[in-house]
């Protein structure tokens, strides 16, 4: 099975700052890697998919890079919004396995 | 609009089943491959099974395989999941999620997702 390693698994930082959280997988996935944020009580939004595609709706502010083991996401601009918990998952193979995820809390 | 709303969860002892149900609404539900994703409340999500879009093909965790089978009704536009032989550690929110295409073929993951039903599994 494919793992993957997110970092840090907990991150504090103020609104306006730049965040970057990292993935990195055991095995080359290709680019076959998506991001959700899930906020309290709510379901996971998917985020990005494919590595670096922005979905539909989902502000720009948000970006993602990466292939094959080593993905990041990095939010620009970080807003009131924007704190809550951001997962990884990777497509690439079955089963499908998620990171362990990254809590993005206000300073 | 896009809507799938699970239902079916509940108490159950270990050793027992439980089957859920995802309504899809909004979309036709016979032209998209769907999942299964479990969160242990407070924990990460897990993926649990994915079945294509006529049902002919399945995919399954290591820690649900022969145990838990998914299932299709286009013609209802219903996703289910039929859980048995269910362990303590089966407890969690399951959701429901859809898996698109782009029109340039692109896997759009889990696009879009229900509210989740509890299983709690204990005696």
């Amino acid at each position: 099975d494919i793992q993957l390693t997110q970092s840090p698994s907990f991150l504090s930082a103020s609104v306006g700052d730049r965040v970057t959280i990292a993935c990195r997988a055991s095995h080359d996935i290709n680019n076959y890697l998506a991001w959700y944020q899930q906020k309290p009580g709510k379901a996971p939004k998917l985020l990005i998919y494919g590595a670096s595609t922005l979905q539909i709706g989902v502000p720009s502010k948000f970006s993602g890079s990466g292939s094959g083991t080593e993905f990041t996401l990095t939010i620009s601009s970080l807003q009131p919004e924007d704190f809550a918990i951001y997962y990884c998952q990777q497509l690439n193979s079955y089963p499908l396995t998620f990171g362990g995820g990254t809590k993005v809390e206000i300073k | 609009e896009v809507q799938l709303v699970e239902s079916g969860g509940g108490l159950v002892q270990p050793g027992g089943s439980l089957r859920l149900s995802c309504a899809a609404s909004g979309f036709t539900l016979s032209s998209y491959w769907m999942h299964w994703v479990r969160q242990v409340p407070g924990k990460g999500l897990v993926w649990v099974s994915r079945i294509n879009s006529d049902g002919s093909s399945r995919n399954y965790a290591d820690s649900v395989k022969g145990r838990f089978t998914v299932s299709r009704d286009n013609a209802k536009n219903t996703l289910h999941l039929q859980m048995n032989s269910l362990r303590t550690e089966d407890t969690a929110v399951y959701y429901c999620t859809r898996e698109s295409v782009s029109v340039s073929g692109v896997v759009i993951p889990n696009d879009y997702w229900g509210p989740g039903t509890l299983v709690t599994v204990s005696s």
